[in-house]
């Protein structure tokens, strides 16, 4: 598609419940990176794939975060048994080489993920 | 570790004036590329304009420009005119170009708020 994706866009869940929330990059963008925004703040690096490399899982907070990236497209991030402190929204991004040349980022809308 | 540090937390500006928002940055990397967001309280993030380390001009982007000072590792942004729908979260951002761990990091923000 044009632009890059994410779905649900907003999540109300119950503490300790599963969520998936899901990402569709731009086509032929290779690189897929999910960040985390709580209220008020910065942008948290989560988790980065490139084509088929292992990720870089090195910003999940706790185990009970995973991603994956099927066929080097579509990405889902769950999110096991919820707490509160994981209310924020979780923006993805795709790159690639731009227009200009330059290797650039696209971030989708987020979800907005509120756990009650 | 990279590190980017935005001191300015609100920055207020009437219309039609100029605004400069403060981004330094901190990496020993050689190769890098600095990218500023804006994030209107729709949650998006759209780029605005790109910097790489090497460029030896200062980017434009309409009334957008970036006052790049290598020396002193800083990447202010310059918004000429501003325009009431400019309120919105600005974000500075950095990539490495050479490292494995490839992503962008990113400051805190700066929320700027135009007045007629």
């Amino acid at each position: 598609g044009a632009g890059v994706s994410q779905s649900p866009s907003n999540k109300v869940t119950e503490k300790g419940k599963d969520v998936e929330l899901r990402c569709d990059p731009i086509s032929g963008h290779t690189a897929l990176y999910w960040y985390r925004q709580s209220l008020g703040q910065g942008l948290e690096f989560l988790i980065y794939f490139q084509g088929n490399s292992a990720p870089d899982k090195s910003g999940l907070p706790s185990d009970r975060f995973s991603a994956e990236r099927t066929g080097g497209s579509v990405s889902t991030l769950t999110i096991q048994r919820t707490q509160q402190e994981d209310s924020a929204v979780y923006l993805c991004a795709s790159s690639g080489i731009g227009t200009q040349g330059y290797y650039g980022y696209t971030f989708g809308s987020g979800t907005r993920l509120t756990v009650v | 570790a990279q590190k980017i540090t935005q001191t300015q937390p609100g920055m207020f500006v009437q219309e039609k004036e100029a605004v400069t928002l403060d981004c330094t940055y901190d990496t020993s990397d050689q190769s890098y590329g600095l990218f500023w967001y804006k994030q209107p309280s729709s949650g998006e993030m759209i780029f605005l304009i790109y910097q790489g380390s090497y460029d030896e001009q200062n980017a434009t982007e309409g009334r957008y420009s970036l006052n790049f000072q290598k020396a002193r590792k800083s990447a202010n942004l310059v918004i000429s005119a501003s325009q009431l729908g400019d309120s919105a979260m600005y974000f500075c951002a950095m990539r490495v170009m050479n490292s494995g761990y490839s992503t962008l990091t990113f400051g805190k923000g700066t929320m700027l708020l135009v007045s007629p």
